[in-house]
């Protein structure tokens, strides 16, 4: 069992709704990552939280929101999305500090209608 | 060049084979390398950090070559339950960003 959990497993959405996805670990970590991964296709990283802020926002469109209320939470927030924004979201953590690997979530499958 | 790159395979190998996967990186200032494992419609699972000096874990062994920026994993006596895609990762300078091969598609048959 993964020891990142993610809610909800599965979201169907429309273009002018909104929605947010959750991400929780009792780790420890204080770095935590949002992954967008499309079918065959490897996992893309979008944002990097490091101790509660942002770190890095891969020029992700602003209709993807991210929110880290504390060292346990992360949270997506979805808004106006495309259909080419399905795919499956992915949340990791890990300790902070180099060398760290990255703990996966078992992701969030989003289908935009 | 992409910045990681891998053979996607598939490799289709019997069971009780050996089976090797290499990946290369493009940026010689890449520091930390990892091999992932993902099933179909499942998340990354960390298989194992690869360490400059090699490391094994069981029927799995991985490999860094720096000089020839490259890592290797292989995996003795395969098993039925191999059959994944196997993801090599890797971080580049500060920030802990990593970046994903396009992974190889190993399948092991009976």
């Amino acid at each position: 069992d993964t020891e990142v959990t993610q809610t909800p497993k599965h979201l169907v959405m429309g273009m002018t709704n909104k929605k947010s996805l959750k991400c929780e670990q009792h780790m420890g970590h204080r770095a935590m990552y949002w992954y967008k991964q499309k079918a065959k296709k490897p996992p893309e990283l979008m944002f990097v939280y490091s101790y509660e802020k942002l770190s890095i926002n891969e020029s992700v469109p602003s209709r993807f929101s991210p929110e880290c209320p504390n060292s346990s939470l992360l949270n997506l927030h979805l808004h106006a999305l495309q259909p080419e924004d399905s795919a499956l979201y992915l949340c990791a953590s890990s300790h902070r500090g180099n060398n760290q690997p990255q703990h996966f979530g078992d992701g969030t499958r989003l289908s935009i209608l | 060049r992409k910045e990681v790159e891998q053979d996607p395979g598939p490799f289709n190998v019997p069971e009780g084979a050996t089976v090797a996967f290499n990946c290369t990186y493009s940026n010689s200032a890449s520091q930390s390398f990892f091999w992932y494992r993902q099933d179909c419609r499942k998340e990354p699972k960390l298989l194992m950090s690869v360490y400059s000096s090699g490391n094994e874990d069981g029927r799995f062994t991985a490999q860094l070559n720096r000089a020839s920026q490259y890592i290797s994993l292989l995996i003795r006596d395969s098993k039925l339950s191999d059959s994944a895609t196997y993801l090599c990762a890797v971080i580049t300078g500060g920030g802990n960003k990593l970046t994903f091969g396009t992974g190889t598609q190993l399948k092991v048959e009976l």
